[in-house]
């Protein structure tokens, strides 16, 4: 089945380091979405990206839609303690298409 | 408007026993689906819904029965749970299931079977 490559595992970085996360596909997706988690809640959308190319920001962070539609990144500049959590990747194949999730990015910042 | 809820938010079974896990939305959402998420497996698709009177398989079906008999509720049946079901379960809703609206997530089921 598809499946979403999502790196890396976890990251332990300092306050105000910049972070980069990435997931990479054997399909090809037309539509990329970034979820985070936090303990004890559910996944919240922070950016969906639905052209090859795109690159779009909310606050500190950007993503973008990979030129070849098989691969997604996302940036968060500055990073603040309360951005610590899960980052899941998500990508659909088609409008009506299945979701299908990364294994996600645990994020741990230290002031 | 409460977005996404799921009940209950913790429950424990017995091997053998089975529940259901309810999912309400009221945002005249169409599209309805069931996740588990597992530690390093990210979050698995277990059954969808298009709408009212439609269901169909996700991923990871075997196990777990679903209904949609109006537009609100998608309930989740396990059932004779197994202590591979031990997991967190999701309930996420989506406007439509086309075009560019995108899948808002309830708070989880964590669900335990010993």
């Amino acid at each position: 089945g598809q499946q979403l490559n999502q790196s890396p595992q976890s990251m332990f970085i300092q306050e105000g380091e910049d972070v980069s996360m990435n997931c990479t596909s054997s399909s090809i997706f037309n539509t990329w979405l970034w979820y985070k988690q936090e303990p004890g809640e559910g996944p919240v959308l922070l950016i969906a990206l639905y052209k090859a190319g795109e690159l779009t920001s909310n606050g500190r962070l950007t993503a973008q839609f990979g030129i070849t539609r098989k691969d997604s990144f996302l940036n968060i500049s500055a990073s603040i303690p309360s951005d610590v959590g899960i980052y899941f990747c998500a990508g659909r194949t088609s409008n009506t298409g299945k979701l299908i999730f990364g294994q996600g990015t645990t994020l741990q910042v230290k002031p | 408007n409460a977005g996404v809820t799921q009940t209950p938010k913790f429950q424990v079974l017995k091997t053998g026993q089975s529940m259901t896990l309810q999912c309400a939305q009221d945002m005249n959402h169409e599209y309805m689906s069931w996740y588990r998420q597992d530690p390093g497996m990210g979050l698995r698709l277990i059954h969808y819904s298009v709408g009212a009177g439609i269901t169909d398989q996700g991923e990871v079906p075997n196990g777990y029965n679903v209904s949609r008999s109006t537009t609100e509720d998608f309930p989740l049946r396990l059932l004779s749970a197994a202590p591979s079901q031990t997991s967190v379960y999701f309930c996420a809703s989506r406007l439509r299931p086309s075009g560019g609206y995108e899948q808002y997530f309830g708070p989880g089921t964590r669900l335990t079977v010993t």
